[in-house]
């Protein structure tokens, strides 16, 4: 069964500094989607994308964060400059048109 | 805009008895909604969702789910639990069909303990 492959599943960096998320998505979805869950609390939505540009975002996703799909087949999370409430899960999601969305196992992001 | 409310945080059941996880959202028009799973250091797995059509929902691992518009619920069973459904449940509710570009609100996770 095809999935959503998230790497590295554990990134640990300091304050200040800029972290990049890969995921590649499930071959033939169109829609892209990031998530984080800090620990203990729930999973929130940061934003979503489409046709190589952003669709839908969140008020956590601010200008230190931004996505990209550099090639076909990956797509990519960057926060700029790490702050320690930064720290969390960080979930990769892919779907369909008109289809439910499949999660990736995720990357636990530390901010030290 | 849209929310979840998971009432319970904890809920520990014996092996083998019923299980029942309570789900509400709060959605201006028809949602589309969702149960996800979470295995401990795993990611969501989807469990059952409801679009439209009949209200009992049927998933994966024998959960089903009932969506009751009047009660604004959509709560989530199984008729005999194992060792193995212990994990946290996610209820999220989609503005449109779960894909396009709707991101998912989900609830804040009912957290199920199994005893034996």
């Amino acid at each position: 069964e095809p999935e959503v492959t998230q790497t590295p599943s554990h990134q640990v960096t300091q304050m200040g500094q800029e972290v990049i998320l890969r995921c590649v998505p499930i071959s033939n979805h169109l829609y892209f989607y990031w998530y984080r869950q800090i620990l203990g609390q729930k999973v929130e939505f940061l934003v979503s994308f489409y046709n190589n540009e952003i669709s839908e975002k969140s008020e956590i996703f601010d200008d230190q964060f931004s996505v990209e799909r550099p090639d076909g087949s990956n797509f990519t999370l960057k926060i700029r400059s790490t702050k320690l409430e930064d720290s969390a899960m960080y979930f990769c999601a892919s779907s369909e048109a008109a289809s439910w969305q499949y999660f990736g196992p995720g990357t636990r992001l530390t901010v030290t | 805009a849209q929310s979840v409310t998971q009432p319970d945080i904890h809920i520990t059941v014996s092996e083998g008895a019923s299980l029942e996880l309570r789900c509400n959202y709060s959605y201006g028009a028809t949602p589309y909604l969702f149960w996800y799973v979470q295995s401990p250091g795993q990611g969501l797995q989807l469990l059952l969702k409801y679009f439209s059509g009949d209200t009992l929902v049927q998933g994966i691992k024998g959960f089903e789910a009932e969506f009751k518009r009047s009660q604004s619920s959509f709560n989530l069973r199984k008729p005999s639990v194992h060792w193995s459904d212990a994990a946290e449940y996610f209820c999220a509710v989609g503005a449109g069909s779960g894909g396009g570009a709707d991101g998912l609100t989900f609830g804040k996770g009912t957290h199920l303990i199994i005893q034996p």
